[in-house]
């Protein structure tokens, strides 16, 4: 059975750092693409990025560029969203969500991992 | 970057009504596209893929039409347990964008 498991909830101050994570077991990990969702409270699902863990070729959307990092440890079959200087406004919950393919749906997800980020 | 349009944005219906949700791409997409359900709470739940197909163990009630620009998520008698949000999502390139949403509430 495909799992994805995240890490659990966060309370972070503006300016700190996070990384969170996304351990898939029970498939192949190096050759699904996995990728991070952001929804904030009350919104809509916003895709913000894919990595392929077998090469660690990575794709950002154009809003999250140069605002998050996306990375894999395909070593311990774990996906990481990484912010360097958080903002309030980052504040959501995001989710990993996992492509067998390019021409592949997302088929499997995360439960989701709450970052709230506040002074 | 491929830009995708939901429409209506929330949607009033009654148990056993059918129901249809439709989304645009900026451009063509072939049949690159993915339906998705969620719930307050919850991760989304894949429903159909490549625009017409139907993911193993959702109920027949939901199809999916279109190619190119224009799609369709048809609910054909609409249940309690379907009472969700529903996202539209391109998958023709790796930025995959989702469809703004679109609320089934109760009438």
């Amino acid at each position: 059975e495909v799992q994805l498991v995240q890490s659990g909830a966060e309370v972070k101050k503006p300016g700190e750092s996070l990384k969170i994570s996304c351990k898939g077991s029970g498939y192949s990990f190096s050759n699904y693409w996995i990728g991070w969702v952001r929804q904030m409270t009350g919104k809509g699902l916003e895709w913000m990025g894919i990595i392929y863990p077998g090469d660690s070729d990575t794709r950002y959307s154009p809003s999250f560029q140069g605002q998050v990092t996306i990375s894999v440890d395909k070593s311990i079959s774990t996906a990481y969203l990484q912010w360097s200087s958080l903002k309030a406004s980052d504040t959501a919950v995001y989710y990993c969500a996992s492509a067998q393919s390019m021409a592949a749906a997302v088929g499997y997800w995360g439960q989701g991992t709450l970052v709230t980020v506040s002074s | 970057d491929i830009q995708m349009t939901q429409s209506p944005s929330t949607l009033s219906a009654s148990v056993g009504d059918r129901v249809t949700i439709t989304c645009r791409a900026s451009q063509s997409i072939s049949s690159w596209l993915a339906w998705y359900q969620q719930k307050p709470g919850k991760a989304p739940k894949l429903l159909i893929y490549k625009a017409s197909s139907l993911e193993s163990g959702v109920p027949s009630r939901f199809s999916g039409s279109g190619s190119g620009t224009e799609f369709t998520l048809t609910i054909s008698s609409l249940q309690p347990d379907d009472f969700a949000t529903y996202y539209c999502q391109q998958y023709n390139t790796l930025i995959r964008a989702f469809g703004q949403g679109t609320k089934v509430e109760i009438k």
